[in-house]
């Protein structure tokens, strides 16, 4: 089945910097990637899905990108905020078609004021 | 408000006593998934719906049933509770399939003593 690794397990960073978030996968190459965000207690909150043919995607203050060679996407917040600290996971579908999303384990980040 | 309900949201019981999760969507989406998080390994899919009467295996499905008799609710059923299965579960769905967002539910938490 497809492993996805997201490198760090928690991150902290000062107010106002860039975050930048690592998630990689091994075996299948998947068509998509999305990024989810989940607070304490709270179930996952969707925030970007990027296709395997789309280099980056951008909602305000969030970027991410997915590099098919590498098999590996990144996941930026920039000028981040305390209220950006939450745990970011990662997940794609593996094989084409496939109907399970495979979730990372995730990064808490913890943004500093 | 669209949303998916997930009842309860605390659940402690004993081993082998059958107990019942429920699940609904006010979306009128055709695909819904069960999730377990447990720490350190994530979010695991225990089984998904297509549509009504289409339901199939993720990839932890031992020890759980689910139905889907109509569109909007999806329960997931424990007909012998273990204690390996004290878990933080969680309901999703999406209007389409695994290749769209995700809305998860607010979670269950489920204690097996």
């Amino acid at each position: 089945s497809q492993k996805i690794e997201q490198n760090s397990e928690a991150l902290n960073i000062q107010e106002g910097k860039t975050a930048t978030l690592t998630c990689n996968y091994t075996n299948y190459s998947p068509a998509y990637l999305q990024w989810y965000r989940q607070d304490p207690g709270r179930g996952p909150v969707f925030l970007l899905l990027i296709r395997e043919n789309e280099k980056e995607k951008r909602k305000e203050r969030l970027k991410v990108t997915f590099d098919t060679t590498l098999k590996q996407s990144l996941f930026h917040i920039t000028a981040s905020q305390p209220a950006d600290s939450a745990t970011y996971l990662c997940a794609n579908p593996g094989r084409a078609g496939a109907n399970n999303l495979f979730f990372g384990t995730g990064t808490r980040l913890t943004v500093i004021p | 408000e669209a949303q998916v309900t997930q009842n309860p949201r605390y659940l402690i019981t004993v081993t082998g006593k059958k107990l019942t999760v429920t699940c609904s969507q006010n979306m009128n989406h055709e695909y819904m998934s069960w999730y377990r998080q447990d720490p350190g390994l994530g979010l695991r899919q225990i089984y998904y719906s297509m549509n009504v009467e289409v339901t199939d295996k993720g990839d932890v499905p031992e020890g759980y049933k689910v139905s889907r008799k109509e569109k909007r609710n999806f329960p997931l059923i424990l007909e012998s509770p273990s204690p390996n299965q004290t878990s933080l579960y969680f309901c999703a769905s999406s209007l389409l399939g695994a290749n769209e967002k995700l809305f998860f539910g607010s979670g269950t938490q489920l204690s097996v003593l």
